[in-house]
């Protein structure tokens, strides 16, 4: 099992909202590591969506936005996209094992 | 513009050796700070990091993994390459190394990542 804990799946249909969760603990997302957010689409490599919590890179769009609080994380996406349709990943770094830890990631379908 | 590239065996038979070679551009090995990081996603399932080298040659390894694994770099050639020893059909997986980013000094993500590579391990 992971040690970031995310749903296996959220949908929302075209425009709407949706959130992701990633639920981690005192050693890695609560002992103020960044979150990190991967959009893995079928078949590519992950592309980094939001970086240290609550950060863009240059072109992702602003519909994307992080936020995180205690030992959880989320990433929202608003005005949902066809194209949004993909795998999101959450990341961060666990200081009791040592490593770098990802969420089990969570499938996202547009309706 | 930083890409990185794996390339390497597309099929192992179990208990052999693997060794994958991530060829680097748009930075330097031999940069203070750099790295080049390694991560696995066997078919239909979630990321794992595996590994970590630091351009000054120090070296991190998954705790689960660290057995088997050995990460090296040529620095000349802008390489590095890892290596995973007594394959075994669950290390099928694709590979892939990404490039880490520090942040207030410490390494927090990785961007952007090569395209992968996968590698079957199977008799």
């Amino acid at each position: 099992h992971s040690v970031l804990t995310q749903p296996p799946s959220v949908s929302g249909a075209p425009g709407q909202r949706v959130t992701i969760s990633c639920t981690g603990s005192s050693s890695n997302i609560g002992a103020d590591y960044g979150v990190w957010w991967y959009q893995q689409v079928p078949g590519a490599a992950p592309k980094l969506l939001i970086f240290d919590d609550n950060n863009r890179p240059s072109g992702v769009p602003d519909r994307f936005s992080g936020s995180k609080s205690g030992t959880s994380a989320s990433l929202a996406i608003t005005g949902l996209q066809p194209e949004d349709e993909a795998d999101y990943y959450c990341q961060s770094y666990d200081n009791s094992l040592s490593v770098w830890v990802f969420g089990g990631g969570t499938k996202l379908a547009v309706l | 513009q930083i890409t990185l590239k794996e390339s390497g065996p597309t099929l192992v038979k179990p208990t052999q050796t693997l060794t994958l070679t991530c060829t680097l551009s748009g930075y330097s090995l031999s940069s203070s700070g750099v790295g080049v990081a390694w991560i696995r996603q066997p078919p239909g399932k979630a990321l794992e990091w595996l590994a970590l080298i630091y351009w000054n040659d120090d070296t991190r390894y998954s705790p689960s993994l660290k057995n088997r694994l050995t990460v090296t770099k040529d620095t000349s050639k802008n390489q590095v390459f890892l290596t995973l020893s007594n394959m075994d059909p669950v290390d099928t997986a694709t590979y892939y190394c990404a490039h880490p980013k520090m942040i207030r000094g410490v390494i927090n993500g990785f961007d952007p990542w090569g395209q992968g590579t996968l590698v079957t391990v199977s008799a």
